[in-house]
C-alpha cells in the first residue's frame, strides 16, 4: 500500500517548456487534489476532482490544467512554464466520508522555472 | 468566504516543555472540521489530530491535544513533552462538512525544540 505517489521528485524547466506532473493514489478515493506550497504562503488548493471525471478549479488555477485520467490518477500539467509557478506540488487525496475525510498527501514535487 | 489565521510564523520551546500553537478561523457554518497537520524536513504532510466541530469535547492524540472554542472560532494545539522529532511546520486547516471538498490551510507556523 503506497498511498499517494508522485513523479517526479524534482524537476528544472525552462521559461515557456510544458509538463505534466503526475499522481497516483491506491487507497480507492474518490477525491484528489493539487496544491502548490511556496513560502510564506501554506498550501493553496489549484484544482481538485471530487470524483472520476470530474474537475474544478481551485484557488489559483492560472496556468495550469488537470486530467481525472481514472479513479487512481489525476495529473497537472503546465502548458507554458513561468518563473512564477517555481514551487512545490503536492497531491493528496480523500475518501470525504465523515468518519474518514482527511487528506493523505504524496511526497512532493520540487519545480524550479528559469 | 472562510479563511485560516495562524498569527505565530514561528515559535521556540524547551525540549520536554509545553508549547500550545494558535490557529483561528472565519466561518459561518456550524458543521464542518478543524484539523493540524505536521510538515517536517522531508515535506511529508501528516495528519496530527482532527476536530469534528459538533463534538464538545476536545480531542487529543497521545501528546498532542486541542483547545476547541467554538464560539470564540479558535483551534489551538498543545504539544505536551516536547520532543526534538516535533520540529516541523504546522498547519491548521479547516474544511466545511460535505458541501465542499476543498480543505482550507492556514500560512503555518515552524516549531523549533530547542535542545
Amino acid at each position: 500500500n503506497a498511498g499517494v505517489t508522485q513523479t517526479p521528485k524534482f524537476q528544472v524547466l525552462k521559461t515557456g517548456q510544458s509538463m505534466t506532473l503526475q499522481c497516483a493514489q491506491d487507497m480507492n478515493h474518490n477525491s484528489m487534489y493539487w496544491y502548490r506550497q511556496d513560502p510564506g504562503m501554506g498550501l493553496r488548493l489549484i484544482y481538485y476532482s471530487a470524483s472520476e471525471g470530474t474537475t474544478d478549479k481551485g484557488e489559483v488555477p492560472n496556468g495550469y490544467n488537470v486530467s481525472r485520467l481514472n479513479k487512481r490518477e489525476f495529473s497537472l500539467r503546465l502548458e507554458s512554464a513561468a518563473p512564477s509557478q517555481t514551487s512545490v506540488y503536492f497531491c493528496a487525496s480523500s475518501e470525504m466520508d465523515r468518519g474518514h475525510n482527511e487528506q493523505f498527501f504524496g511526497p512532493g514535487t520540487r519545480l524550479t522555472v528559469l | 468566504a472562510q479563511t485560516v489565521t495562524q498569527s505565530q510564523p514561528e515559535m521556540s520551546v524547551q525540549e520536554a516543555e509545553t508549547v500550545t500553537l494558535s490557529c483561528t478561523y472565519d466561518t459561518s457554518e456550524s458543521d464542518y472540521y478543524l484539523f493540524w497537520y505536521k510538515q517536517p524536513p522531508s515535506r511529508q504532510m501528516i495528519l496530527v489530530i482532527r476536530q469534528e466541530a459538533y463534538k464538545q469535547q476536545n480531542a487529543t492524540e497521545n501528546r498532542f491535544s486541542v483547545n476547541f472554542q467554538k464560539a470564540a472560532k479558535s483551534f489551538s494545539l498543545k504539544i505536551s513533552d516536547s520532543q526534538l522529532g516535533d520540529a516541523a511546520m504546522y498547519f491548521c486547516a479547516y474544511l466545511l462538512s460535505f458541501r465542499d471538498d476543498k480543505i482550507i490551510f492556514g500560512k503555518g507556523t515552524r516549531l523549533h525544540i530547542l535542545p
